[in-house]
């Protein structure tokens, strides 16, 4: 099975200040297809998971600019320019090119200083 | 707008059976892959079992093969997942969850809670 790793797995972030999360797959994440199936998805506090990213770096309808996702092959990083109060919340990558099992990250909690 | 309704989570004792149900509407149903994604409240998401679109294949995580079954109804736009042999550990909220073929895993449902308790 493909394990997801991220860090940190607590992230204390100023209002208006930028935030990073990494993920790190046990193995390239590339497919036969040529595509990186990495999506990245936000959990807000008492709501169902949300996605924000898929394959990478493409943006869900109505996922605001301010995130971005990078990286390829085994390291991804998901980015938020500028952190909102609406950014709490716990975010998690999960990888779909080798199934089954599709794994997810062990998450991220993203809380406001 | 796309919707996955869950129901059919309950308090049910060790050894003991629950069928949950998702009901989908706002896309076509019988296009779209599904899975269910389990959570421990306050844990992280881990993967339980997916179907493809006309129901001829299915894949299960280890920890329940044998004992979960997942099916669709296309008819009906409903996913399904028969949970038997039920354990302490089975207890988590279960997500229903699409997935479109290409993107992934994408839009998920509110949850049912699932509480294996004597």
């Amino acid at each position: 099975d493909v394990v997801m790793t991220q860090s940190p797995l607590s992230l204390p972030v100023t209002l208006g200040q930028p935030a990073s999360i990494s993920c790190r797959s046990s193995q390239s994440l590339v497919s036969r297809d040529g595509n990186t199936y990495l999506n990245w998805f936000q959990q807000r506090p008492g709501q169902s998971p949300r996605r924000l990213i898929y394959k990478v770096s493409n943006r869900d309808s109505g996922v605001p600019d301010r995130f971005s996702g990078s990286g390829s092959g085994t390291d991804f990083t998901l980015k938020i320019s500028r952190v909102e109060a609406e950014d709490v919340g716990v975010y998690y990558c999960m990888q779909g090119t080798y199934w089954p099992p599709w794994t997810f990250g062990q998450g991220t909690k993203v809380e406001i200083k | 707008e796309v919707q996955l309704v869950e129901s059919g989570g309950d308090l049910v004792q060790p050894g003991g059976s629950l069928r949950l149900s998702c009901a989908a509407s706002g896309f076509t149903f019988s296009n779209y892959w599904m899975h269910w994604v389990r959570q421990v409240p306050g844990k992280g998401l881990v993967w339980v079992s997916r179907i493809n679109s006309d129901g001829s294949s299915t894949s299960t995580a280890d920890s329940v093969k044998g004992r979960f079954t997942i099916s669709r109804d296309n008819a009906k736009n409903t996913v399904y997942l028969q949970m038997n042999s039920l354990r302490v550990e089975d207890t988590a909220v279960y997500y229903c969850v699409r997935d479109s073929v290409g993107e992934g895993i994408d839009c998920w449902g509110q949850g049912t809670l699932v509480t294996v308790s004597s």
